[in-house]
């Protein structure tokens, strides 16, 4: 069972350039949220989309956009890049719940994309 | 405001020495609180969740425990392949996202 991949592993862009990254959620995953983490710190939620939609936001500029496709995977797209950009970027799934209901489902995420910008 | 704060920040044990990792949480309406272990330059990798106060669960060398404040992760008897990361989150009732602690940094030393 295949777990919850992501692309690249690895990425150096310069400051004001475009990058996307994308992640492909665990199967029989349908939910996909995304998280930066920088050096020394715990992930921040950025957002989470389901059904082709995104949910719920966090604390981060319009800068950060996102997509989901009908098989579930997403891409993160982040523009005009700032040097405080450079972080690891999570990608984690679960399976679509309903925010009423009492119990979490689990979060599983991937490797990760180490985004450098210069 | 929400808040997860995880202590100590740094813990350097000898092997086979048990401690402890607390995660206290400042939230209304917890609907799960999650443990993950995370090596250098890796993805948080899954290892409990508890839903409510008094909850235990066990894996290998670890415990994690739960009240209605704070969690404990319990690890006896380390070993250096314990040494990591270990993050704390909890996912409210009210909405979608995770919100993580900083971390406290495991090192077991041989």
């Amino acid at each position: 069972d295949a777990g919850v991949t992501q692309s690249p592993t690895h990425l150096i862009k310069t400051r004001g350039q475009q990058v996307t990254l994308r992640c492909s959620p665990k199967s029989g995953h349908d939910t996909v949220s995304w998280y930066q983490q920088a050096l020394g710190q715990g992930p921040q939620f950025i957002f989470q989309y389901y059904e082709e939609e995104e949910r719920q936001r966090g604390n981060f500029p319009d800068r950060f956009s996102g997509h989901q496709f009908p098989n579930y995977s997403s891409e993160l797209n982040v523009n005009a890049l700032l040097l405080g950009d450079s972080a690891l970027y999570l990608c984690a799934s679960m399976r679509g719940i309903p925010l009423g209901r009492a119990m979490a489902d689990t979060q599983y995420f991937g490797p990760g994309t180490r985004l450098t910008v210069l | 405001e929400d808040q997860v704060t995880q202590s100590p920040e740094a813990l350097r044990l000898q092997e086979g020495e048990s401690s402890s990792l607390n995660c206290s949480y400042t939230v209304s309406g917890l609907r799960g609180l999650f443990w993950y272990r995370q090596d250098p330059g890796k993805g948080p990798e899954f290892l409990f969740t508890l839903y409510s106060a008094g909850e235990e669960k066990e894996k290998e060398r670890l415990k994690a425990t739960l009240t209605k404040k704070e969690s404990f992760l319990h690890i006896t008897a380390p070993k250096p392949e314990d040494s990591a990361t270990y993050l704390c989150a909890v996912h409210m009732s009210s909405n979608y996202k995770l919100t993580f602690g900083k971390g406290t940094l495991l090192t077991v030393n041989p």
